[in-house]
């Protein structure tokens, strides 16, 4: 079965922390993505990555960046988290052309 | 947690032709959502229903919570419809969990 994983389940970060959401895969797909989850709001896409070394902004890149040195991992990261990012993160990964394996979901509170 | 299936896994139309494409789960949820997977991978959000009925365009979906289930409708269906559709239900702690996706493709 084809995995991703996330860092971690449940986040607590202070305004102004560094935060780094984590996401693995173990099938040796192009394409990962990074996503936020709000009420009312629905998925919304911050980043993704074709490639090693690849990336591109989604629609709500603001506030964040990514890293993908390795083909499997794909890194988050909140320079200075604020409270508007507390939310719910969803990491993807999709082979071309697409299927749809995601992460659990990293549940983040910034206090 | 909960389960989340969807049916049929593949579906293969012609154009113009309709579908349904169900979504069963097996605990009381929050919310629901209905997703398009485009051919680049990106997640499309469709509907966020966890009850009723809505439309948009060419689509509507019904979700009937008391017996856990939703359909997603494709009307006259067109080229640009082909790709993997992902129903999703959030449950406690409002986390998503999605279903294994249905692979559409609409043929000319």
């Amino acid at each position: 079965d084809v995995k991703v994983t996330q860092s971690s389940r449940y986040l607590v970060k202070r305004t102004g922390e560094k935060v780094f959401l984590e996401c693995v895969q173990d099938m040796d797909h192009e394409n990962m993505f990074w996503y936020r989850q709000d009420p009312g709001l629905g998925l919304r896409l911050i980043y993704f990555s074709y490639d090693v070394k690849m990336k591109e902004k989604g629609d709500i890149p603001e506030g964040y960046s990514v890293s993908r040195e390795k083909k499997e991992r794909f890194s988050l990261i909140l320079e200075s988290a604020s409270t508007n990012q507390t939310s719910m993160y969803l990491c993807a990964s999709s082979p071309t052309p697409p299927g749809g394996f995601f992460g659990p979901g990293t549940r983040l509170t910034v206090l | 947690g909960i389960q989340v299936e969807q049916s049929p896994p593949d579906l293969i139309l012609q154009e113009g032709a309709n579908s349904t494409l169900r979504c069963n789960f097996s605990d009381s949820v929050n919310n629901l959502q209905w997703f398009h997977q485009n051919p680049w991978g990106q997640l499309i959000n469709l509907f966020y229903i966890p009850s009723g009925t809505k439309q948009n365009g060419r689509l509507s979906a019904t979700t009937v919570a008391t017996e856990r289930y939703s359909l997603l409708y494709i009307s006259s269906s067109q080229t640009t419809d082909s790709g993997v559709y992902f129903c999703a239900v959030e449950g406690a702690g409002n986390m998503l969990t999605f279903g294994g996706g249905t692979r559409l493709m609409v043929k000319p």
